[in-house]
């Protein structure tokens, strides 16, 4: 099993609609999660942290089920500027100055008018 | 929000040549930063750990040799490939956390693309 496995995707939608990713990872020790956006030939950049609590930014929601081991993004009324494709992150092994990510193959979305 | 600059963020070689690529902080120290690299449609794979002071730490099936790595600074982190082969290509991006939590948020550098003739 890979340690983090998404949705294969590509997603294509509309403007306005609702979309959802789902991750699973295999570590149960993980710690941290997150949502990072790459967009074509840049680096990923954070998009949300992920709390066990369920964490809501605008319109963006993630969630985390630590018992399933597993991840989820929702995107509400899509615009065509969330065109990129976004990558499911977990932390690896901490050491005592940080900690590597490791990331999902990420999924593609396109939002089109 | 910290900042950690990359550079080149393109290059093209010849076969067999060497390239250096340098990540740094620029407004934090970073006694840890790591080194990814992406392949076309693939996710982000960890190769090494870059340790001030120290020697790296490289992901299993990584060339140590091939791939060598200094962290002379507590700002600056250097990937050099050596011997450089098509196969080489690849887009390389190193990050590294603030340090003030050991789960903190990593920052990345702007990547380098990187392509060997």
């Amino acid at each position: 099993r890979k340690e983090v496995e998404q949705d294969p995707g590509p997603f294509n939608v509309p403007e306005g609609a609702t979309v959802a990713f789902n991750c699973t990872y295999s570590n149960s020790a993980s710690q941290s999660f997150f949502w990072y956006r790459q967009d074509c030939r840049k680096e990923p950049k954070l998009l949300m942290s992920v709390y066990s609590s369920g964490n809501e930014d605008g319109r963006f929601t993630a969630q985390l089920n630590r018992a399933s081991q597993y991840i989820s993004l929702l995107i509400r009324d899509s615009k065509l500027s969330d065109s990129a494709t976004y990558l499911c992150v977990v932390n690896g092994t901490p050491n005592q100055a940080g900690t590597a990510l490791i990331f999902g193959k990420g999924t593609t979305l396109s939002v089109s008018s | 929000g910290a900042v950690v600059s990359q550079h080149p963020s393109w290059v093209i070689c010849k076969s067999g040549t060497s390239v250096k690529i340098e990540c740094r902080s620029l407004d934090f120290q970073a006694t840890t930063m790591f080194w990814y690299r992406q392949f076309p449609k693939q996710s982000l794979m960890l190769m090494a750990t870059s340790n001030e002071g120290s020697k790296a730490t490289y992901e299993q099936g990584v060339e140590k040799d091939k791939f060598l790595i200094n962290h002379a600074s507590l700002t600056l982190s250097t990937l050099t490939v050596t011997s450089a082969h098509p196969e080489d290509s690849s887009f390389y991006i190193c990050s590294a956390n603030t340090g003030a939590l050991r789960f903190s948020e990593a920052f990345f550098g702007q990547g380098t693309r990187l392509t060997v003739v």
